[in-house]
This record gives C-alpha cells, structure tokens and sequence, in this order.
C-alpha cells in the first residue's frame, strides 16, 4: 500500500517562511507524480492551491509556491499571514490512474 | 459560476447503502472528470475514485473496489457515488470535486460535502 507522508505540524512566525514537504512511500517524487497540494480550514471544504507540481490556481495569493526539492514535493510560504493556520495536504498521482493524499500537517502561525 | 451542490445529510444502519448526489452547474458537465473524496473525522482526506462525466468508466481506489459505484446523469449533470456494506468506520464527510478534462491529476471545484453516519 502506498503511504504518502507530511509532516503532522509545523509552526511559522507572522511573516516568516516555511516548507511543508510530501513523500512517497514509492520513492522519489517526480513532475511525473503532479503534486497537487490543498488548504483545510475547520469547518470548510479544501481549497485547492497549488497543481502539477507548481502551478497556481487563480485565487492563490503569490506566497505560496510549490515545487520538487531532493526527493519530495514542496509547498513554500513565504510571509505567513494569520489566516494561513490552516491543515494543508498533498495529493500524488500514481498513474492507472491512481491517487494518494498524504496525511497533512497542521500549521501553526504563531 | 461553478458549482458542484451535494445532497444533505444521511444517516445509515451498519450493512446498509448510501448514494450521495453531486449536481453540476457552470460549466460543460461531460467534458470534465469528477471525483469522490472522503475525510473521516478528525482525520485526513481519502481519495475514492473518479468517473468522466459523459458517462465513461469508473476507476476505484483498490480499498474502495467492490464496495462503491461511481456514475453520472448527463440529462441532469448530476454524478453520484453509492457506497454499500456500510460500516462505523465510513462514517465521515464525502466530497464531489471537479477533475481536469483530459489529465485526472487537476482538482479545482470542491463540493460542500454530504455527511455520512453509519449507525446502529
């Protein structure tokens, strides 16, 4: 079975910068995975942010950004906001066609 | 604009059957794929499966395969997912999310979700 892991939280200062990272259980993440990668506020549905790899969605304000680094996906922010503190999740695509989320991290913006 | 409505809350007996509804609206609804993601609670999201919407085949994640049905009304753009043998353990909330047109790894419109009880 394929496990996609995150970190389960993580904790930015107001403005600072933060990386959530996703890997697979299959090895390195590639472009080929197309990493998506979504926010969850309580009580909400999950907005995406972020497909194949780093590509924004038109409402995504421009301190998020993804990317590849070593062998996982990554979202980056930079110059956290209050109304960032939210769970964020990747999701990769295995072909077939397959796809996984990962756990999520809690980020804490504090 | 796009929209994707669910159906309202359901509650179940253990061994029964669930089928949630997800009308489409603001967009052509056979040219694009739709797929069935569920979160337990206080838990993580779960990808179940996708259908294209003009009616084409269903592929299942494998813990889902045998148990869930995937299928879509193009009369009245409205895709549905039935899950049946229900357990305590499918309590949870199921979203309908709007796929890409060509490619299944492109998510962008999220239903509301429909929450699901399984109880005896």
């Amino acid at each position: 079975q394929t496990v996609v892991t995150q970190e389960p939280s993580l904790t930015v200062s107001p403005g600072g910068t933060v990386t959530l990272t996703c890997a697979s259980s299959t090895g390195a993440v590639t472009s080929g995975y197309y990493p998506n990668w979504f926010q969850q506020k309580p009580g909400q549905a999950p907005r995406p942010l972020i497909y194949s790899t780093s590509n924004r969605h038109s409402w995504t304000p421009a301190r998020f950004s993804g990317s590849l680094l070593g062998d996982k996906a990554v979202l980056t922010l930079s110059g956290a906001q209050p109304e960032d503190e939210a769970d964020y999740y990747c999701l990769l695509y295995y072909g077939g066609p397959q796809l996984v989320f990962g756990g999520g991290t809690k980020l804490t913006v504090l | 604009q796009v929209q994707l409505v669910q159906s309202e809350t359901e509650v179940k007996k253990p061994g029964a059957s669930v089928k949630v509804s997800c009308k489409a609206s603001g967009y052509t609804f056979t040219s694009y794929y739709l797929h069935w993601v569920r979160q337990t609670a206080g838990q993580g999201l779960e990808w179940m499966g996708v259908i294209k919407a003009n009616g084409g085949s269903a592929t299942y994640a494998p813990k889902f395969q045998g148990r869930v049905t995937m299928t879509s009304d193009t009369s009245t753009t409205t895709a549905y997912m039935e899950l049946s043998s229900l357990r305590s353990e499918d309590t949870a909330i199921y979203y309908c999310v709007r796929g890409g047109t060509l490619t299944y790894y492109y998510f962008d419109v999220w239903g509301r979700g429909t929450l699901v009880t399984v109880s005896s």
